[in-house]
């Protein structure tokens, strides 16, 4: 059964920090992973999505890496603003593309002006 | 080009009613998903349409059914409503033979059972 976890929970940096948050899964199998962004009370932004057969992926300041035989990715997130404050959610698809997403439970990150 | 759509906004019911949510895709996509997010934790999978037939499902009670229509507009009915049924109840749009089969997802309907 895959499990997905993010650690830490929260993160409180000062702005123009740059910070990577993690992102861990037990099953290698998968056919990819997305970042979203959550902000309080609301829906989920696609931020990133990697292929199973990609390393990375960038979209601005951001940059999200995969590493299958380890289980991990992390989301880097260069000179960060309090613009950036929100929960940051990783989901894996499992290696059927069924499209059902399997998430973490996310990382709440505030950034201080 | 609309993204995906949800209604309603809030919707505050009571122990044993029943409730309807609803969903429009995003354009040209094909297949809607449902998931329930409670307090603090990431959302959770409940079942997937697609060709207006149910693809595939989580670990939810039979309570919870669904319906998609020929438009791919899809509703989320939840029967015997319980304290635990409140939750942010969020959909996804993909296309099904998508090549990366990105999710897309709506703003959610905040669910309250008193």
């Amino acid at each position: 059964k895959q499990e997905v976890t993010q650690i830490p929970a929260a993160l409180s940096v000062p702005e123009g920090e740059n910070l990577v948050l993690n992102c861990s899964f037990t099953d290698s199998a998968i056919y990819n992973l997305q970042w979203f962004r959550q902000d309080p009370g609301k829906g989920l932004t696609s931020l990133l999505l990697i292929q199973s057969s990609q390393r990375e992926q960038t979209s601005g300041r951001l940059n999200a890496s995969l590493d299958k035989s380890s289980g991990r990715s992390t989301l880097y997130i260069a000179a960060s603003q309090p613009g950036d404050s929100a929960t940051y959610l990783c989901a894996v698809d499992g290696s059927s593309n069924t499209g059902k997403l399997i998430f973490g439970q996310g990382t709440t990150l505030q950034v201080k002006p | 080009d609309a993204g995906v759509t949800q209604s309603p906004t809030h919707l505050i019911k009571t122990r044993g009613q029943q409730v309807t949510l609803r969903c429009s895709p995003k354009s040209g996509h094909d297949t809607v998903s449902w998931y329930q997010q409670a307090l603090g934790q990431g959302p959770q999978f409940i079942f997937q349409y697609y060709e207006e037939e149910e693809r595939q499902r989580g670990n939810f009670p039979d309570r919870f059914s669904g319906h998609q229509f020929p438009n791919y507009s899809s509703e989320l009915n939840v029967n015997a409503l319980l304290l635990g049924d409140s939750a942010l109840y969020l959909c996804a749009s993909s296309f099904f033979q998508g090549r990366n089969n990105e999710q897309f997802f709506g703003p959610g309907t905040r669910l309250t059972v008193l």
